[in-house]
């Protein structure tokens, strides 16, 4: 089954603790992104990636590492996390839009929870 | 800055009615207008996108209806079910090379159709 899978679902860590949340799919995709969903914020972008070892800011990348150094996978890191980024977090990928006005849909994965106290 | 504006935040409708959700933007270099679909405890989905080449997208009960001069769009969902109770995201992209994977999303509809 085409899908994207992130890992783990739930969290709850404490402030300053190291975690990295994973991102894999299946689906030979060229672009990878992270989104954090807050109540009344809707989805903003953290990092995204157009292929292996090309990583780039989005939105809200304050607080934030990616890696992409395969082309299934793309972890989100938090080096030192802080209680605002308490927050539902997903992945997505999509195949290469090829040229100009040409749109690929991007595929979200289930989303992780994450708390830290 | 908030690029892509969404109304409203919550919106409930009788089973058989017509649900209507409104985005704006000021972004002259969207080129994409996708509107995603989310159920509780599930990733967003694409349910139906347009480009400002038409005015309207049709896609079984699902419409979206385009502005470009007033830079507004809009999902109208006909003969609502209480299966399309969800959050339903605006989100538009550029058409700049490479950013045309760059959604900017709107902050969501929480839309509630009662039996």
């Amino acid at each position: 089954e085409a899908q994207v899978t992130q890992n783990p679902r739930y969290l709850i860590t404490v402030t300053g603790k190291k975690l990295t949340v994973t991102c894999s799919q299946n689906m030979n995709h060229e672009y990878m992104s992270w989104y954090r969903q807050d109540p009344g914020l809707g989805l903003r972008q953290i990092y995204y990636s157009m292929n292996v070892e090309v990583t780039d800011k989005g939105d809200v990348p304050e607080g934030y590492k990616v890696s992409r150094k395969e082309k299934r996978n793309f972890p989100l890191i938090l080096e030192s996390p802080s209680p605002n980024q308490t927050s539902l977090y997903f992945c997505a990928s999509s195949p290469w839009a090829s040229g100009t006005r040409s749109y690929n849909e991007q595929f979200f994965g289930p989303g992780t929870r994450l708390t830290v106290l | 800055q908030q690029q892509v504006k969404q109304s409203p935040q919550s919106l409930i409708v009788q089973k058989g009615g017509i649900s209507i959700i409104n985005c704006a933007y000021e972004n002259t270099a969207f080129d994409y207008f996708p509107w995603y679909q989310q159920f509780p405890g599930k990733g967003p989905a694409l349910l139906i996108a347009i480009r400002p080449d038409v005015s309207e997208k049709k896609e079984g009960r699902f419409t979206i209806s385009f502005n470009k001069s007033a830079k507004q769009f809009s999902l109208h969902i006909m003969d609502s079910q209480p299966g399309d109770s969800a959050t339903y995201f605006c989100a538009a992209s550029p058409n700049s090379g490479g950013s045309n994977y760059k959604l900017t999303f709107g902050k969501g509809t929480l839309l509630t159709v009662n039996p």
